[in-house]
Protein backbone atom coordinates (compact mmCIF):
# COMPACT_ATOMS: atom_id res chain seq x y z
CA UNK A 1 0.00 0.00 0.00
CA UNK A 2 1.37 3.36 -1.00
CA UNK A 3 1.21 5.71 2.11
CA UNK A 4 2.48 9.36 2.53
CA UNK A 5 2.75 10.31 6.20
CA UNK A 6 2.93 13.93 7.12
CA UNK A 7 5.04 15.30 10.00
CA UNK A 8 2.44 17.04 12.69
CA UNK A 9 1.17 20.46 12.99
CA UNK A 10 3.57 23.27 13.67
CA UNK A 11 3.08 26.67 15.34
CA UNK A 12 5.81 29.21 14.21
CA UNK A 13 6.75 32.53 14.80
CA UNK A 14 7.67 34.85 11.97
CA UNK A 15 11.14 34.72 11.21
CA UNK A 16 12.00 31.09 12.36
CA UNK A 17 12.92 28.42 10.21
CA UNK A 18 10.78 24.97 9.62
CA UNK A 19 11.47 21.77 8.06
CA UNK A 20 8.24 19.82 7.20
CA UNK A 21 8.24 15.93 6.23
CA UNK A 22 7.05 13.29 4.00
CA UNK A 23 7.53 10.17 4.85
CA UNK A 24 6.71 7.95 1.47
CA UNK A 25 6.25 3.68 1.90
CA UNK A 26 4.62 0.56 0.30
CA UNK A 27 6.42 1.49 -3.35
CA UNK A 28 9.53 2.40 -5.35
CA UNK A 29 10.40 5.72 -3.87
CA UNK A 30 13.27 6.52 -5.84
CA UNK A 31 11.15 6.20 -9.19
CA UNK A 32 8.34 8.50 -8.58
CA UNK A 33 8.70 12.31 -8.43
CA UNK A 34 7.25 14.00 -5.22
CA UNK A 35 5.65 16.96 -4.87
CA UNK A 36 4.40 20.00 -2.32
CA UNK A 37 1.01 21.86 -2.51
CA UNK A 38 -0.14 24.62 -0.51
CA UNK A 39 -3.79 25.22 0.73
CA UNK A 40 -5.40 28.04 1.58
CA UNK A 41 -9.11 29.20 2.22
CA UNK A 42 -8.02 32.52 0.10
CA UNK A 43 -6.00 30.52 -3.29
CA UNK A 44 -6.90 26.89 -2.73
CA UNK A 45 -4.52 24.29 -3.78
CA UNK A 46 -1.23 25.49 -5.30
CA UNK A 47 1.67 23.44 -6.42
CA UNK A 48 5.09 24.87 -5.03
CA UNK A 49 7.77 22.14 -6.52
CA UNK A 50 8.44 18.89 -7.08
CA UNK A 51 11.35 16.40 -6.25
CA UNK A 52 12.52 13.17 -8.11
CA UNK A 53 14.28 11.48 -5.21
CA UNK A 54 15.86 8.80 -7.62
CA UNK A 55 18.57 11.70 -8.48
CA UNK A 56 17.06 14.80 -5.68
CA UNK A 57 16.19 17.05 -8.86
CA UNK A 58 14.29 19.32 -7.50
CA UNK A 59 12.11 21.52 -9.50
CA UNK A 60 10.07 24.63 -8.22
CA UNK A 61 7.18 26.59 -9.70
CA UNK A 62 8.04 30.66 -10.36
CA UNK A 63 5.85 31.68 -7.69
CA UNK A 64 7.73 29.71 -4.88
CA UNK A 65 11.30 29.82 -6.10
CA UNK A 66 13.76 31.43 -3.73
CA UNK A 67 10.75 30.90 -0.44
CA UNK A 68 11.56 27.45 -0.01
CA UNK A 69 13.64 24.25 -0.23
CA UNK A 70 12.56 20.83 -1.40
CA UNK A 71 15.00 18.00 -0.45
CA UNK A 72 15.32 13.98 -0.03
CA UNK A 73 16.58 11.60 2.34
CA UNK A 74 17.19 8.68 0.04
CA UNK A 75 18.17 6.56 3.40
CA UNK A 76 14.62 7.21 4.79
CA UNK A 77 12.73 7.58 2.03
CA UNK A 78 11.71 11.21 3.43
CA UNK A 79 10.84 14.30 1.49
CA UNK A 80 11.07 17.80 2.86
CA UNK A 81 9.75 21.33 2.91
CA UNK A 82 11.86 23.70 4.13
CA UNK A 83 11.69 26.91 4.78
CA UNK A 84 14.42 29.53 6.48
CA UNK A 85 12.81 32.44 7.52
CA UNK A 86 8.86 32.15 8.04
CA UNK A 87 6.08 34.84 7.30
CA UNK A 88 2.79 35.39 8.30
CA UNK A 89 1.78 34.53 4.49
CA UNK A 90 2.89 31.09 4.53
CA UNK A 91 0.09 29.91 7.21
CA UNK A 92 -1.72 27.26 5.48
CA UNK A 93 -2.11 23.50 5.21
CA UNK A 94 0.65 21.83 3.52
CA UNK A 95 0.24 18.33 1.27
CA UNK A 96 2.80 16.11 -0.63
CA UNK A 97 1.59 14.30 -3.42
CA UNK A 98 2.96 11.05 -5.34
CA UNK A 99 3.09 11.51 -9.31
CA UNK A 100 0.99 9.17 -10.81
CA UNK A 101 3.71 7.87 -13.35
CA UNK A 102 6.96 6.58 -12.72
CA UNK A 103 10.24 7.30 -14.35
CA UNK A 104 12.29 10.21 -14.86
CA UNK A 105 10.18 11.85 -17.49
CA UNK A 106 7.66 14.16 -15.72
CA UNK A 107 3.62 13.85 -16.22
CA UNK A 108 2.61 15.85 -13.11
CA UNK A 109 -0.70 14.24 -12.46
CA UNK A 110 -0.96 12.90 -8.70
CA UNK A 111 -2.71 9.83 -7.01
CA UNK A 112 -1.85 9.41 -3.63
CA UNK A 113 -1.47 12.49 -1.28
CA UNK A 114 0.20 12.75 2.20
CA UNK A 115 -2.89 13.43 5.45
CA UNK A 116 -1.81 17.35 5.26
CA UNK A 117 0.82 19.48 7.84
CA UNK A 118 -1.05 22.78 8.98
CA UNK A 119 1.29 25.38 9.44
CA UNK A 120 0.49 28.51 12.11
CA UNK A 121 2.69 31.65 11.46
CA UNK A 122 2.40 34.39 13.91
CA UNK A 123 3.58 37.95 13.26
CA UNK B 1 0.52 30.58 -17.89
CA UNK B 2 -3.07 29.51 -18.16
CA UNK B 3 -5.71 28.38 -15.58
CA UNK B 4 -8.62 26.49 -14.67
CA UNK B 5 -12.15 28.28 -14.06
CA UNK B 6 -14.84 25.82 -11.57
CA UNK B 7 -17.83 27.11 -10.65
CA UNK B 8 -17.38 27.94 -6.65
CA UNK B 9 -20.49 25.99 -5.78
CA UNK B 10 -23.40 22.96 -6.94
CA UNK B 11 -26.24 21.54 -4.88
CA UNK B 12 -28.44 19.30 -5.48
CA UNK B 13 -30.54 16.35 -4.29
CA UNK B 14 -29.72 13.10 -3.35
CA UNK B 15 -29.92 10.70 -6.04
CA UNK B 16 -29.78 13.83 -9.14
CA UNK B 17 -26.93 14.14 -11.21
CA UNK B 18 -24.60 16.98 -11.10
CA UNK B 19 -21.58 17.84 -13.59
CA UNK B 20 -19.15 19.91 -12.53
CA UNK B 21 -16.91 22.06 -15.49
CA UNK B 22 -13.74 23.09 -15.30
CA UNK B 23 -12.18 25.13 -18.18
CA UNK B 24 -9.01 26.25 -19.24
CA UNK B 25 -7.95 29.66 -19.84
CA UNK B 26 -5.42 29.51 -22.87
CA UNK B 27 -3.97 26.00 -24.47
CA UNK B 28 -5.78 23.18 -25.73
CA UNK B 29 -7.95 20.99 -22.96
CA UNK B 30 -7.27 17.91 -24.78
CA UNK B 31 -3.48 18.46 -24.60
CA UNK B 32 -3.12 17.55 -21.55
CA UNK B 33 -4.51 15.27 -19.17
CA UNK B 34 -6.50 16.44 -16.33
CA UNK B 35 -7.24 14.89 -12.96
CA UNK B 36 -9.99 15.12 -10.80
CA UNK B 37 -9.73 15.01 -6.80
CA UNK B 38 -12.19 14.86 -4.24
CA UNK B 39 -11.50 16.41 -0.63
CA UNK B 40 -13.38 15.64 2.15
CA UNK B 41 -13.63 18.53 5.22
CA UNK B 42 -10.52 17.47 7.28
CA UNK B 43 -8.77 15.36 4.79
CA UNK B 44 -5.87 15.33 2.30
CA UNK B 45 -7.26 14.88 -1.95
CA UNK B 46 -8.05 11.74 -3.23
CA UNK B 47 -8.23 11.03 -6.83
CA UNK B 48 -11.54 10.53 -9.14
CA UNK B 49 -10.90 11.03 -12.01
CA UNK B 50 -7.20 10.31 -13.72
CA UNK B 51 -5.97 10.98 -17.05
CA UNK B 52 -9.48 13.28 -18.33
CA UNK B 53 -11.89 9.92 -18.11
CA UNK B 54 -9.99 7.12 -15.90
CA UNK B 55 -11.57 5.90 -12.86
CA UNK B 56 -9.31 4.67 -9.91
CA UNK B 57 -10.59 1.00 -8.41
CA UNK B 58 -12.57 1.93 -5.29
CA UNK B 59 -13.84 5.14 -7.24
CA UNK B 60 -18.25 3.97 -7.87
CA UNK B 61 -19.12 4.14 -11.24
CA UNK B 62 -21.32 6.94 -10.65
CA UNK B 63 -18.29 9.17 -11.15
CA UNK B 64 -17.43 9.80 -14.69
CA UNK B 65 -14.40 12.59 -16.49
CA UNK B 66 -14.87 13.71 -19.83
CA UNK B 67 -13.29 16.45 -22.10
CA UNK B 68 -14.95 18.47 -24.57
CA UNK B 69 -12.73 20.40 -27.13
CA UNK B 70 -15.09 22.95 -28.56
CA UNK B 71 -15.26 24.75 -24.92
CA UNK B 72 -11.93 23.68 -23.54
CA UNK B 73 -13.19 22.14 -20.64
CA UNK B 74 -13.19 18.90 -19.07
CA UNK B 75 -16.13 17.78 -16.83
CA UNK B 76 -16.64 16.04 -13.88
CA UNK B 77 -20.31 13.89 -13.45
CA UNK B 78 -21.66 12.40 -10.33
CA UNK B 79 -24.84 10.52 -11.09
CA UNK B 80 -26.83 9.23 -8.20
CA UNK B 81 -25.73 11.67 -5.71
CA UNK B 82 -25.19 10.76 -2.35
CA UNK B 83 -24.41 12.01 0.78
CA UNK B 84 -21.37 10.85 0.91
CA UNK B 85 -20.11 12.71 -2.20
CA UNK B 86 -20.59 16.08 -0.25
CA UNK B 87 -17.06 17.25 -0.43
CA UNK B 88 -15.38 19.73 -2.50
CA UNK B 89 -13.80 18.99 -5.85
CA UNK B 90 -10.79 20.49 -7.95
CA UNK B 91 -9.42 20.19 -11.20
CA UNK B 92 -5.63 19.99 -12.45
CA UNK B 93 -3.53 20.20 -15.50
CA UNK B 94 -0.29 21.13 -16.53
CA UNK B 95 1.63 21.95 -19.66
CA UNK B 96 4.63 21.40 -21.82
CA UNK B 97 6.33 23.29 -19.46
CA UNK B 98 4.77 21.01 -16.84
CA UNK B 99 3.29 24.23 -15.38
CA UNK B 100 1.02 22.60 -12.95
CA UNK B 101 -2.32 24.40 -12.08
CA UNK B 102 -5.55 23.40 -9.99
CA UNK B 103 -8.78 24.58 -10.94
CA UNK B 104 -10.50 26.82 -7.76
CA UNK B 105 -12.34 24.69 -6.37
CA UNK B 106 -16.38 23.10 -6.67
CA UNK B 107 -17.99 22.84 -3.02
CA UNK B 108 -20.68 19.98 -3.64
CA UNK B 109 -23.60 20.04 -1.47
CA UNK B 110 -26.04 17.34 -1.27
CA UNK B 111 -29.54 18.31 0.27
Amino acid sequence: EVRLVQSGAEVKKSGESLRISCEASGYSVSNYWIAWVRQTPEKGLEYMGILYPGDSEARYSPSFQGQVTISVDKSTTTAYLQWISLKASDSAMYYCARSAWSGYYLIPLFDNWGQGTRVTVSS
Amino acid sequence: NFMLTQPHSMSESPGKTVTISCTRSSGNIASNYVQWYQQRPGSGPSTVIYEDDQRPSGVPDRFSGSIDSSSNSASLTISGLKTEDEADYFCQSYDSNNHIVFGGGTKVTVL
